[in-house]
């Protein structure tokens, strides 16, 4: 079974430029996560979609990143512009759908994002 | 307010050697609880998870985690240290607004 996959792996960036993530879960599940790990630190709940609708996103700067799941499949989360302290590693993860069950979540390698 | 608490930001252990790392979480009810595992320049990786019932879970590669609700600890161990135990660990636990927390991570060294 293939994992979650994102792209791309590395990504390095000046100051006010714009960036694109991309995430594709694992099939069949339907619940999608992007975290920021910033070095030092665990990863912090950025915005979590259960098909294409979002379920929490109380943690996304949202003057600056934006997310979407279109068809509820792969996602994409953009920042516009960047700044400094946006330096971090990008996980996405997924699950099966959460409801009466709690189900564990398998995480991508990660985008690492360098502004500069 | 929900958190999770791993004191040792670094350990080191001798290859061989037994291990234990600490996770402490606070949450009112009986939380749904994690250990992953993060290599360098990877993601993570599930390596056991307690929802309910034995409070001694076994996970993979040798690893196991025992939940104590009245010191509200769920502490990863393992018996015997390989040098490619050697990553960073993340406890998480899922609990209010049915989020997953994280803790800040334990790096583990290992020297042989």
């Amino acid at each position: 079974e293939a994992g979650v996959a994102q792209s791309p792996r590395y990504k390095i960036i000046e100051k006010r430029q714009s960036v694109a993530f991309w995430c594709n879960p694992i099939s069949g599940h339907a619940t999608l996560y992007w975290y920021q790990q910033i070095l030092g630190q665990g990863p912090k709940l950025l915005i979590q979609f259960q098909n294409n609708g979002v379920v929490d996103d109380s943690q996304l700067p949202k003057d600056r990143f934006s997310a979407e799941r279109l068809k509820g499949v792969d996602s994409t989360l953009k920042i516009q512009p960047a700044k400094l302290e946006d330096s971090a590693v990008y996980l996405c993860a997924s699950s099966l759908p959460m409801g009466d069950r709690v189900y564990e979540q398998y995480f991508g390698p990660g985008t690492r994002l360098t502004v500069t | 307010a929900q958190s999770v608490t791993q004191p040792d930001i670094h350990i080191t252990v001798s290859e061989g050697a037994s291990l234990e790392l600490r996770c402490n979480y606070s949450y009112g009810a009986t939380p749904y609880l994690f250990w992953y595992v993060q290599s360098p320049g990877q993601g993570l990786q599930l390596l056991l998870k307690y929802f309910s019932g034995d409070t001694l879970v076994q996970g993979i590669k040798g690893f196991e985690a025992e939940f104590k609700r009245s010191q509200s600890s769920f502490n990863l161990r393992k018996p015997s240290v390989h040098w490619s135990d050697a990553a960073e660990y993340f406890c998480a636990v899922y609990g209010n607004f049915n989020k997953f927390y994280f803790g800040s991570g334990t790096k583990l060294n290992v020297k042989p």
